[in-house]
């Protein structure tokens, strides 16, 4: 069975930095990209970032403007978000999903709560 | 960036009736489209891939359509556990940068 599990959200000041972990089981892990997508309270989805199976291909959504950056350990089957300059607007559950190359989600975490506030 | 809108905002439904929700994208993403259902609390869950495609698990009742850049999800008797947040989502784009729907709120009548 397929599993993600995030870890690593909590409560950071404006400013601040954080990092999110993806511990993914049940599958290839080193044969799949993986992305982070996240949810403000009460909004919709907003893709944020994208890594190619070996990470050597890296997107970004723009807004993010070079805060974000996205990382894998294959060896630890193992996601990263490390997040930086976080402002109010970065608040959201931070979801990882798994990406069959080019495409769509087939699977995703339950999320980790970022809260962004003084 | 793709710009995807979706219709209504809500739809009200009565179960066992049928739900009809579109999807339309701001420039062609060919059949690069997936839906997704999302339930209070809990993470998204893929529907349809390929914009007719239903994902592994899924029922029969929901069916997808649609090319280019305008796209259907039918739901075609509602059950009560349809009652959720769908969310269209393009990955057509390049350099990748996937986007979603602002969501359709499928709620009972």
């Amino acid at each position: 069975e397929v599993q993600l599990v995030e870890s690593g959200g909590g409560l950071v000041k404006p400013g601040g930095s954080l990092r999110l972990s993806c511990a993914a089981s049940g599958f290839s892990f080193s044969s799949y990209s993986m992305n982070w997508v996240r949810q403000a309270p009460g909004k919709g989805l907003e893709w944020v970032s994208s890594i190619s199976p070996t990470g050597s291909f890296i997107y970004y959504a723009d807004s993010l403007k070079g805060r974000f950056t996205i990382s894998r350990d294959n060896a630890k089957n193992s996601l990263y978000l490390q997040m930086n300059s976080l402002r109010a607007e970065d608040t959201a559950v931070y979801y990882c999903a798994r990406e069959p190359s080019g495409s769509y989600y087939d699977s995703w975490g339950q999320g980790t709560l970022v809260t962004v506030s003084s | 960036e793709i710009v995807m809108t979706q219709s209504p905002a809500t739809l009200s439904v009565s179960p066992g009736e049928r739900a009809t929700l579109s999807c339309r994208a701001s420039q062609s993403v060919s059949s690069n489209l997936a839906w997704y259902q999302q339930k209070p609390g809990q993470a998204p869950r893929l529907l349809i891939y390929g914009a007719s495609t239903r994902a592994t698990g899924i029922p029969a009742r929901f069916s997808g359509s649609g090319s280019g850049a305008e796209f259907t999800l039918t739901i075609g008797s509602l059950q009560s556990e349809d009652f959720a947040v769908y969310y269209c989502q393009q990955y057509g784009a390049w350099p990748p940068a996937w986007t979603f729907g602002q969501g359709t709120k499928v709620e009972i009548k």
